[in-house]
């Protein structure tokens, strides 16, 4: 079964809007929680991840928040571009193999 | 450098023929993983090497699936008798080590079986 849930499966933001995309997970085990990027043809890139001994980190216009009781991480693009329109991905693992969410189609409009 | 390379970009194949996929990682990456993209399913977990062993294969998702890694380097995924719901694009990558490391995707192999 899903292992992480994510939503929404897309999202449409104006340019310079926040894009906001949640994921949930079940597994206690897990312990290391990536978000992916992917354009069109390409393989997954790793944008930020986050361990749950923190409750967000930041990393210019990406942040994760994460919230170990509720199980629950989302990504927060600020100031969205036309460039980060991609396909999203939430991971979560306990170890090496990554439990990839089903994907966040974000579109950016200028 | 290089990054994770994989071969061919695109694989067309009749129902029933065996396919194998070449994943190249980047070079001193002890750790490799195969994974499964398709519409229905998302990315999915296939298997995973450190050096030349796979202590992890529990996500193939049957016998005709198979993976060998020589050299601590190349692997090759094996597909045999091939059936139309395999058709997926499958994905390499490769991390340093192994244990919550950034994993680095190659651009993956369109599998198309006809």
């Amino acid at each position: 079964q899903q292992q992480v849930k994510q939503s929404p499966q897309s999202l449409i933001v104006q340019k310079g809007g926040i894009s906001i995309i949640n994921c949930a997970y079940e597994n206690t085990a897990f312990d290391y929680f990536p978000w992916y990027q992917q354009f069109p043809g390409k393989g997954p890139a790793l944008l930020i991840a986050i361990r749950p001994d923190v409750s967000e980190k930041k990393e210019g216009r990406f942040t994760i928040s994460f919230n170990k009781s509720a199980k629950q991480f989302s990504l927060h693009i600020m100031d969205s571009q036309p460039g980060d329109s991609a396909t999203y991905f939430c991971a979560a693992s306990p170890g090496y193999a990554l439990n990839f969410g089903k994907g966040t189609s974000l579109l950016v409009t200028p | 450098g290089a990054g994770v390379s994989q071969s061919p970009s695109n694989k067309v194949t009749e129902k029933g023929k065996d396919v194998e996929l070449r994943c190249d990682p980047i070079s001193g990456h002890t750790a490799l993983y195969w994974y499964r993209q398709s519409l229905g399913q998302g990315l999915e977990f296939l298997i995973y090497f450190q050096g030349n062993s796979a202590p992890d294969k529990s996500g193939l998702p049957s016998d005709r699936f198979s993976a060998e890694r020589t050299g601590g380097s190349v692997s090759t995924l094996t597909i045999q008798r091939t059936q139309q719901e395999d058709s997926a694009v499958y994905l390499c990558a490769s991390s340093p080590q192994a244990v919550q490391e950034t994993q680095y995707f190659g651009p993956g192999t369109r599998l198309l079986v006809l």
